[in-house]
């Protein structure tokens, strides 16, 4: 079975720094998906950014990236140029590449906080 | 604009009753979710539709039943509602054929049992 880590239950960057949030992941398989959500306090889950395990190049989404380490099974999310706004909690999911409804498997969640 | 919608956001009720949270799509997509989130916010797959049919059922007790009318919705009905199922539930949509779209999630129902 899939499993999902985040390590840092609490994490803390001031505003306009940098910061970056921490996965690990166990899988067999050798395609799958990665995802990081937000969820703020209005807890929506905003999908950040997506990887395919196919994919060396890193995603990118504005200050928004990924260090895809497939080897390593791990996904760290960095968030540049923090705002106020980032503050959040933030999962790093899961996804299987086959199945028609493949579900996802969710890390338990790295609450970020911003800092004036 | 609402991709994915649930009604209500927020079902207060007391222990042993009987109640349901609706969850519609409006992306067109073939597969519908829903998730638990607890209250030390993990979040945990319950059962999921393709195409109206049950592709996912994850140890969830048998008080919980969904119920998929058309791919467009599905539904959550609980029975005799215990303390632990106090959460906030989740519905979300993808397309099960294009397995790199996202999920995208309704905004959650709190569900608080008294």
């Amino acid at each position: 079975a899939q499993t999902v880590t985040q390590s840092q239950p609490e994490m803390s960057v001031q505003e306009a720094e940098t910061v970056t949030l921490s996965c690990t992941y166990d899988t067999s398989e050798s395609d799958y998906y990665l995802f990081w959500y937000k969820q703020p306090p209005s807890r929506q889950m905003i999908l950040v950014i997506r990887q395919e395990a196919y994919k060396q190049q890193n995603a990118t989404e504005n200050r928004f990236s990924v260090n895809f380490q497939k080897a390593a099974k791990s996904f760290s999310l960095k968030i540049s140029d923090s705002q106020l706004g980032d503050a959040a909690m933030y999962f790093c999911a899961y996804r299987a590449y086959t199945g028609t409804a493949s579900k996802l498997t969710f890390g338990t969640g790295t609450r970020l906080q911003v800092t004036l | 604009d609402t991709a994915v919608s649930q009604t209500p956001k927020y079902l207060v009720t007391q222990m042993g009753n009987d109640k349901s949270i609706k969850c519609e799509q409006n992306l067109g997509h073939d597969t519908m979710y829903w998730y638990k989130q607890d209250s030390k916010k993990f979040l945990k797959i319950m059962f999921s539709y393709n195409n109206k049919e049950l592709i996912i059922n994850e140890t969830v007790p048998n008080r919980f039943s969904p119920k998929s009318p058309d791919k467009a919705h599905l539904n959550l009905h609980i029975n005799s509602l215990e303390l632990g199922d106090s959460a906030v539930y989740f519905c979300a949509s993808s397309q099960g054929n294009s397995d790199n779209q996202p999920q995208h999630f309704g905004d959650g129902t709190r569900l608080s049992i008294l």
